[in-house]
């Protein structure tokens, strides 16, 4: 199936820990991104790459630190979790074009973070 | 600042019944503007796409329009079913390359 998946799906894990979540996609697009969905169900961009390249970085605390190993992939890696880090984390994909819009953006189904 | 605003946060309508969800944005330079729908516990589904140079975008019982101008973008959707209830997203890209989501709405269907 053409899709983003993003693995786990569900993360429970204690305070302190170090944790990662991945992502793939088999689309062809060359523009990965992480989202947060908070408890009132917000989403909020973390981070997008373009071709491995970091183009949006938003404040975010650094510990989460993405990696891009080729277009196809991008992996989130959150150290020292806090209770504040449960969440619902997304990550999708898009074209982007020279012009620096983007086609349709595509979601995977998410991976739900809960730090005891 | 660059906002996304869906009101209301919740609607309720009879089954067959046309309705529209509302979005509106505050800065008219835009790339493009995205409809989503998140069913509980799911990841979001793209429902439409409108770039800034076109006006609406048709796909079966939906209708997205987009009013630069006026900073609106409407979701029309035509004889609503129960398997229509989700929590519908719009998201705008904005100039410096951002997709900025609404708060949603979440849309119920009465049977």
């Amino acid at each position: 199936d053409t899709a983003v998946s993003q693995t786990p799906k569900y993360l429970v894990t204690q305070m302190g820990n170090d944790k990662s979540i991945k992502c793939e996609q088999n689309l062809g697009h060359d523009t990965m991104y992480w989202y947060k969905q908070d408890s009132k169900k917000f989403l909020k961009i973390m981070f997008s790459y373009n071709n491995k390249e970091l183009i949006i970085n938003e404040t975010v605390p650094n510990r989460f630190s993405p990696k891009s190993p080729d277009k196809a992939h991008l992996n989130l890696h959150i150290n020292s979790l806090e209770l504040g880090d449960s969440a619902v984390y997304f990550c999708a994909s898009s074209q982007r074009w020279a012009s620096g819009n983007t086609g349709e953006l595509f979601f995977g189904e998410g991976s739900r973070l809960t730090v005891l | 600042k660059q906002e996304v605003t869906q009101i209301p946060a919740a609607l309720s309508v009879p089954e067959g019944e046309n309705l529209v969800l509302n979005c509106s944005f505050t800065d008219s330079a835009i790339y493009n503007l995205q409809w989503f729908r998140q069913d509980p516990g799911k990841g979001l589904t793209s429902l439409l796409l409108i770039q800034s140079s076109q006006r609406e975008q048709t796909s079966g019982r939906l209708n997205a329009s987009l009013d630069k101008s006026s900073g609106r973008s409407t979701l029309y959707i035509a004889a609503s079913q129960p398997g229509d209830s989700a929590t519908y997203l719009c998201a705008v890209k904005f100039g410096n390359e951002k997709l900025t989501f609404g708060t949603g709405t979440r849309l119920t269907i009465i049977p």
